[in-house]
């Protein structure tokens, strides 16, 4: 069975230190890749998906980046963080092919102080 | 760019009363329907989700949600609620990502 990996739950960070977040999905192969942030009211943003290795689509032009180094492994990445950057990041990942719907990890809470 | 929209920001309700939650969407084209829900300090989990056939679907803690295509909308459902239905639900489509509406907050009181 498949399985997704986030981390870490909870981060801190300084206004202007960089940002990376980690996502790995276990037990399959080519999966695509999401990365949403939760907002208060507003529901889940997508902001980036990807459907293999180096192929990354942005859907909200931002402070943020993200990379996919692996077939399993998804990060979301910043060189300067903003307080504008504080959420709720979660990662989820689908099957190419099947009518699954997405799987989601556990999120991240990041604090932009 | 499709949009999805929630009618309810908060429902507050007690327990046994019904519960009915609505979500439209904009696309016209073939979509893919989801209910996702988030229980305090958990996951968002998948509640039901619609692709194809009978347009009433079951999902999981008896929650069913009825496609209306003529209508563009995807309502959620419950008879009888508990109090550990408190949650926040999510609608969401699908045609190449996953678009959610802002969610609901249901609060069942005891």
């Amino acid at each position: 069975s498949q399985t997704i990996h986030q981390w870490p739950a909870t981060l801190v960070q300084p206004v202007g230190s960089p940002l990376s977040l980690e996502c790995t999905v276990e037990g399959t192969s080519n999966p695509n890749l999401y990365w949403y942030r939760q907002a208060a009211g507003r529901g889940l943003q997508l902001l980036f998906y990807s459907v293999g290795i180096g192929q990354i689509s942005s859907e909200v032009p931002q402070n943020l980046s993200a990379s996919r180094p692996q077939d399993r492994q998804f990060i979301l990445s910043s060189k300067k963080l903003l307080l504008s950057d504080s959420g709720f990041y979660l990662c989820a990942y689908s099957l190419v092919g099947t009518n699954y719907g997405y799987t989601f990890g556990s999120g991240t809470r990041l604090t932009v102080v | 760019a499709q949009s999805v929209s929630q009618h309810n920001h908060h429902v507050i309700l007690s327990e046994a009363a019904s519960l009915e939650l609505g979500c439209n969407y904009s696309y016209g084209g073939t979509v893919n329907l989801f209910w996702y829900v988030q229980y305090p300090g958990q996951h968002l989990q998948l509640l039901l989700k619609y692709f194809s056939g009978d347009p009433l679907v079951k999902g999981i803690k008896g929650f069913e949600a009825e496609f209306i295509k003529s209508k563009f909308s995807f309502n959620l459902r419950k008879p009888s609620v508990q109090w550990s239905d408190t949650a926040e639900y999510f609608c969401a489509v699908n045609d190449y990502k996953l678009s959610f509406g802002a969610g609901t907050t249901v609060t069942v009181r005891a």
